[in-house]
């Protein structure tokens, strides 16, 4: 069974730039959840969507948002792009939501010129 | 207090030794607990989930669950090189479908 995939591998912006991000879960799993990844900060949850809708959202502004479409795809986009924005960007599918196994993609990796 | 504390290390162990990590977490209502290994460079990859109080073991590894004392351990047994990565611990805190990721603790293993 294929892993997850995830579009472009790297990417390099600049700021006030906006970048959309794509995310393709092991099938059959249903629900996809985005993380960023920083040396600082470490894995910190941006936003979990399971049958095309977002259910749980961590703090992150409002310059970044998402979707799913009813094949399962994720896409994430961060709008107004800033230095602190460079990252990797992980996505990690799972069967359903909540306290199950997660499988990590990847990674974007995000870097913000 | 952080919701999901480890110790960053590294923590150096020798080839063939047991390596224990140790993860702490904040919310008492917490139901599911996860253990990643990430390599530099890459993505945290999955190597053990534990729900119930108690041990689980996979191969060389061994997942410890108190959910009274908050916390959950990693055991490697047999460590070997290749196991010489940054090990990420997940609790899914309850109510709330969010995992928390700790900031990892980084382990060395001497050859």
């Amino acid at each position: 069974k294929a892993g997850v995939t995830q579009t472009p591998r790297y990417l390099i912006k600049t700021r006030g730039q906006q970048v959309t991000l794509s995310c393709s879960p092991i099938s059959g799993h249903r629900s996809v959840s985005w993380y960023q990844q920083t040396p600082g900060q470490g894995l910190q949850f941006l936003f979990e969507y399971f049958s095309e809708t977002q259910r749980n959202k961590g703090n992150f502004p409002g310059r970044f948002s998402g979707r799913q479409f009813s094949n399962s795809r994720s896409e994430m986009n961060v709008s107004t792009l800033e230095l602190g924005d460079s990252a990797l960007y992980l996505c990690a599918s799972s069967l359903v939501i909540g306290g199950n196994e997660q499988f990590f993609g990847p990674g974007t990796r995000l870097t913000v010129l | 207090q952080k919701e999901v504390e480890q110790n960053s290390g590294p923590l150096s162990v020798p080839e063939g030794a047991i390596a224990s990590l140790n993860c702490t977490y904040s919310d008492r209502g917490s139901q599911s607990f996860f253990w990643y290994r990430q390599y530099s460079g890459k993505s945290p990859e999955l190597i053990m989930s534990i729900y119930s109080n108690g041990d689980k073991e996979d191969g060389r590894f061994t997942a410890q669950l108190n959910k009274a004392s908050q916390y959950v351990s990693l055991l490697i047994r047999d460590s070997q090189p290749s196991d010489s990565a940054t090990y990420l611990c997940a609790v899914d805190f309850a109510g709330t479908y969010k995992y928390i990721f700790g900031t990892g603790t980084r382990l060395k293993v001497l050859a």
